[in-house]
């Protein structure tokens, strides 16, 4: 168990530019969320996938965001037309099937730098 | 606006006291969760507690759900330096779409 891998770690763009994160869950979680982090701050739900269906986005996801998980592993999350506000840790996690309590296990981040 | 609301903010102790630190929510949550995050890493799950009133122990660390399932708090006996950290609350729904985090207890123990 390799646990929950993110790519790239960081991210320095220019504002307007689009930018693809990945993330690779636990093998056999059906579950993967992702969220936001901004300095000083608690993560904040994005969007929420069971197998390769995006059950819940937050209203919080503009147009320009979007998130897609094909054949239910591995999941990218891209930003088009990129803006300062974005700058923040995306954080990716998985959740196991049959466990009745969501424990969600995190990977390590992408940090995004909007210069 | 956050749901979960994490009192302090910020703690600053020296080793070997004890603490406790504080998650609120008017909200019911059908299980609550703690983590504890490092700098420039994701959050690592400590505990999820899912009963009312329900106590759990981890070593020194002590984590209560109350009977309401509106808040938790988590305590700590004589603190140690890797104790450090940022410490979150997360709740959860009846579903499994949605988790919701607080704001954090930034714990600085110092030696």
């Amino acid at each position: 168990d390799t646990g929950v891998s993110q790519d790239p770690r960081h991210k320095i763009t220019k504002r307007g530019q689009n930018v693809t994160f990945r993330c690779d869950p636990i093998s056999e979680h059906n579950r993967l969320y992702w969220y936001r982090q901004t300095l000083g701050q608690g993560p904040e739900f994005l969007t929420y996938f069971q197998n390769e269906a995006q059950l819940e986005k937050s209203r919080l996801l503009s147009d320009r965001f979007s998130a897609e998980r094909p054949k239910g592993s591995f999941s990218t999350l891209e930003i088009q037309r990129t803006e300062q506000g974005d700058s923040a840790m995306y954080l990716c996690a998985s959740s196991p099937k049959y466990r009745v309590y969501n424990e969600q296990f995190f990977g390590p981040g992408t940090r995004l730098t909007v210069l | 606006t956050q749901l979960l609301e994490q009192s302090p903010q910020f703690l600053s102790i020296q080793e070997g006291e004890n603490l406790t630190v504080y998650c609120n929510s008017s909200s019911v949550f059908s299980s609550l969760q703690w983590y504890r995050q490092e700098p420039g890493e994701g959050p690592v799950l400590l505990v999820t507690v899912v009963t009312g009133g329900e106590v759990k122990k981890l070593k020194r660390l002590t984590f209560q759900f109350g009977d309401a399932r509106k808040d938790s708090s988590l305590h700590i006996t004589a603190a140690q330096t890797g104790d450090t950290g940022l410490y979150l609350c997360a709740g959860g729904g009846y579903n499994f779409n949605k988790f919701y985090f607080g704001s954090g207890t930034k714990l600085n123990v110092k030696p």
